[in-house]
C-alpha cells in the first residue's frame, strides 16, 4: 500500500545551519506530496506542495522537489532560525486509492540560539 | 476569517460514555476528514467526505462513527469509547482536485482522555 517515511527526529540545530529532512514514498499513480509544519500547541498548516514530478513547492525560505526516479521530496532550508522550531511531516494525497491522505511520522525540528 | 473549528478542545471521560466531538468549516469546502495524532505514529486518517452524504472510511475507522448531512459540519462520534481511542485529534478540510484533494487546513485539535 501506499506510505510514507521520514527520518525520525528529534533534530538539534543551531541557528543558521542548513537543515535537511529526508522524505521517501511508496505509492502507485501520481500523488501529490505536501510538508505541513505543526507548531507547538497548534493545528499542522501547509508549509509546501509539488503535484507532478519534478515540481518543486517553496514556501518561507524551505524548499523541497518532487524526484519521481528516487521517490523522495527531502525539505530543505539554507539558514535556520529559532522560530523553526516545530514538528515536520510529509504527506501523500491523490495516489490510486484517490482521496486518502498518508502522512508520514512527523520529524521535530529544535534550533538553539 | 477562514477556519476549521473543533470542539471540545479538551475533554475527559469514561469508558463507554458515548461522545462528539463536532468539526465546522467556513470555507464551503466539499471535502472534510478525521485523522488521530499518536506519538511516533503521525496522523492517520479515520474518515473522509467527499460531500454531503458521501463519506468513507480511513485506514483507523474501527471505534469510530460520522455523518455528514450538512456541507460545513463533520462530526466525529465514538459510541462507546476505550481508553485506546485516548489521543489528539484533527479534522481538516479542502476542495477535490484530480486525483485527490488540495492543501489541507486543519483544526487546532481535540485532546481526548478516556480513562
Amino acid at each position: 500500500g501506499n506510505s510514507v517515511t521520514q527520518m525520525e527526529g528529534p533534530v538539534t540545530l543551531s541557528e543558521e545551519a542548513f537543515l535537511t529532512i529526508n522524505c521517501t514514498y511508496t505509492a502507485t499513480g501520481y500523488p501529490s506530496l505536501f510538508w505541513y509544519v505543526q507548531y507547538p500547541g497548534e493545528g499542522l498548516q501547509l508549509l509546501l506542495k509539488a503535484t507532478k514530478a519534478d515540481d518543486k513547492g517553496s514556501n518561507k525560505g524551505f524548499e523541497a522537489t518532487y524526484r519521481k526516479e528516487t521517490t523522495s521530496f527531502h525539505l530543505e532550508k539554507g539558514s535556520v532560525q529559532v522560530s523553526d522550531s516545530a514538528v515536520y511531516f510529509c504527506a501523500l494525497s491523490g495516489a490510486t486509492g484517490g482521496f486518502k491522505t498518508i502522512f508520514g511520522a512527523g520529524t521535530r525540528l529544535f534550533v538553539k540560539a | 476569517e477562514a477556519q476549521v473549528t473543533q470542539n471540545p478542545r479538551y475533554l475527559i471521560t469514561v469508558t463507554g460514555k458515548k461522545l462528539t466531538v463536532t468539526c465546522s468549516q467556513n470555507m464551503n469546502h466539499e471535502y472534510m476528514s478525521w485523522y488521530r495524532q499518536d506519538p511516533g505514529l503521525g496522523l492517520r486518517q479515520i474518515y473522509y467526505s467527499m460531500n454531503v452524504e458521501v463519506t468513507d472510511k480511513g485506514d483507523v475507522p474501527e471505534g469510530y462513527k460520522v455523518s455528514r448531512k450538512e456541507k460545513r459540519n463533520f462530526p466525529l462520534i465514538l459510541e462507546s469509547p476505550s481508553p485506546n481511542q485516548t489521543s489528539l485529534y484533527f479534522c481538516a478540510s479542502s476542495i477535490p482536485i484530480t486525483g485527490g484533494h488540495g492543501e489541507l487546513f486543519f483544526g487546532e485539535g481535540s485532546r481526548l482522555t478516556v480513562l
